[in-house]
């Protein structure tokens, strides 16, 4: 597709279990972004790949969160254990990047995994 | 700490009318400003952005206004329209290469425009 795309697009399970989120970025992008939103909260970064450098992992909220991206495309967010506090909707981005000004290019968004955890 | 902040949870507008909602940020590494618009169930979508280096950018019903001395940006969607009707997101980046230019987001504003 031309778009971000994520799976699932609902994930309800059982605290203290784990899940795994998978995001396809744009073809060609080799920026990659997670985001999270909890209710009536604002975008949260998690964490950034870009190409084939080590992630920025600095807004993961504690180390039962974990993402890889394989062969620069697809990424999987995995959360261990998971917690009540853990659901939310959680974002996948993607960005071009390379080209002069690119920082300025704006990130584009999958529709997100809703995350129930109960 | 909140780098980037919508103070107004909620606006509401009459269809026609103008729409005007409002950001501020504490950061002035930030050089860099955008507004998304979300709908439920989908992603946020970009809708405009404006550089540190002017103070106004307009994209047809849609103009952004940035104040860097006051650090506060607003977006004006003039004539509102109720399919404008979403939650905005202003959001904010550096170019410092560590930061991988990552968007920091406000809280979001829903907005309402009633025909």
């Amino acid at each position: 597709g031309a778009g971000v795309s994520q799976s699932p697009s609902n994930k309800v399970t059982e605290k203290g279990k784990d899940v795994e989120l998978r995001c396809d970025p744009i073809s060609g992008h080799t920026a990659l972004y997670w985001y999270r939103q909890s209710l009536g909260q604002g975008l949260e970064f998690l964490i950034y790949f870009q190409g084939n450098s080590a992630p920025d992992k600095s807004g993961l909220p504690s180390d039962r969160f974990s993402a890889e991206r394989t062969g620069g495309s697809v990424s999987t967010l995995t959360i261990q254990r998971t917690q009540q506090e853990d659901s939310a909707v959680y974002l996948c981005a993607s960005r071009l990047t390379g080209l002069t000004n690119s920082y300025n290019s704006p990130l584009h968004f999958g529709n997100g995994t809703r995350l129930t955890v109960t | 700490d909140q780098q980037v902040k919508q103070n107004s949870p909620s606006l509401s507008v009459q269809e026609g009318r103008i729409s005007i909602l409002n950001c501020d940020y504490t950061n002035s590494m930030f050089d860099y400003f955008l507004w998304y618009k979300k709908y439920p169930a989908e992603g946020p979508t970009f809708l405009i952005s404006i550089s540190s280096i002017k103070d106004k950018n307009e994209d047809g019903r849609f103009t952004v206004f940035l104040n860097k001395s006051a650090k506060h940006l607003s977006l004006h969607i003039v004539p509102s329209q109720p399919g404008d009707s979403a939650v905005y997101f202003c959001a904010a980046s550096d170019s410092l290469p560590a930061s991988g230019s990552r968007l920091t987001f406000g809280e979001g504003t829903q907005l309402t425009v009633n025909p």
